[in-house]
């Protein structure tokens, strides 16, 4: 069974980092693109960022240069790390598995809650 | 957001219901990586549409996906209380965009 399960979420002040973790189990997770997707509270799913099989990265423009996603193979587990953050990005963070090899998002966990807030 | 939905949709139980999912030529026309999410109240969205028409293992065939132009478009036939929901379409367009959401009630 496929599994994903976030942690690293909680209250951050604005302008302050978090880094987020995902740890897979359930499949090969070397050979998948895997992604972070996030949801503000009342709003629809955002895409944040995704890396492949052979480690290239992707971010849309909104996060290319605040957030840096990467991988360890041998530990199973993605990471998001976040810099700068502001009331804005408070969300709860999904990671999610890509179906392959690098379509949309077939799996994912059951997000961590990022609250930016003094 | 590029792509648009409804806000809501309802039906009744054994009914039929179609959600649209209309985007700019951008975001729906040129690809065909439009996918379709569940999502229920405090949980994970699911997928329950990929490639515009594909089908995940366990989804029932009750759900169905299409495309014509820049409209995507779902149907649920057959409609129980558990398909009550908020559904999402996804396309690619050079990066991956969500559209607003479609709340479904299931009278």
């Amino acid at each position: 069974e496929v599994q994903l399960l976030e942690s690293g979420g909680g209250r951050v002040q604005p302008g302050g980092s978090l880094r987020l973790s995902c740890a897979a189990s359930g499949f090969a997770f070397s050979n998948y693109a895997v992604s972070w997707v996030r949801q503000a509270p009342g709003q629809s799913p955002e895409w944040v960022s995704s890396i492949s099989s052979g480690f290239t990265t992707y971010y849309p423009d909104s996060f290319r240069g605040r957030v840096t996603i990467s991988r360890d193979n041998s530990r199973n587990t993605l990471y998001l790390q976040m810099d700068s953050l502001t009331a804005e990005d408070t969300a709860i963070y999904y990671c999610a598995r890509n179906t392959p090899p690098l379509g949309t998002f077939d799996y994912w966990g059951q997000g961590t809650l990022v609250t930016v807030s003094s | 957001s590029a792509v648009t939905q409804p806000r809501s949709v309802s039906g009744s139980p054994g009914q039929s219901v179609t959600i649209s999912c209309t985007g700019t030529s951008t975001a729906l026309s040129g690809y065909n990586s439009v996918s379709w999410y569940q999502q229920h109240p405090d949980k994970a969205p699911k997928l329950i549409i990929y490639d515009v028409i594909k089908r995940p293992s366990g989804v029932p065939d009750r759900f169905s996906g299409s495309k014509s132009g820049d409209t995507a478009s779902l149907t649920i036939s057959g409609l129980q209380t558990e398909d009550e929901a908020d559904y999402y379409c996804c396309s690619y367009a050079g990066y991956w965009v969500f559209g607003g959401g479609t709340k479904l009630t299931v009278l």
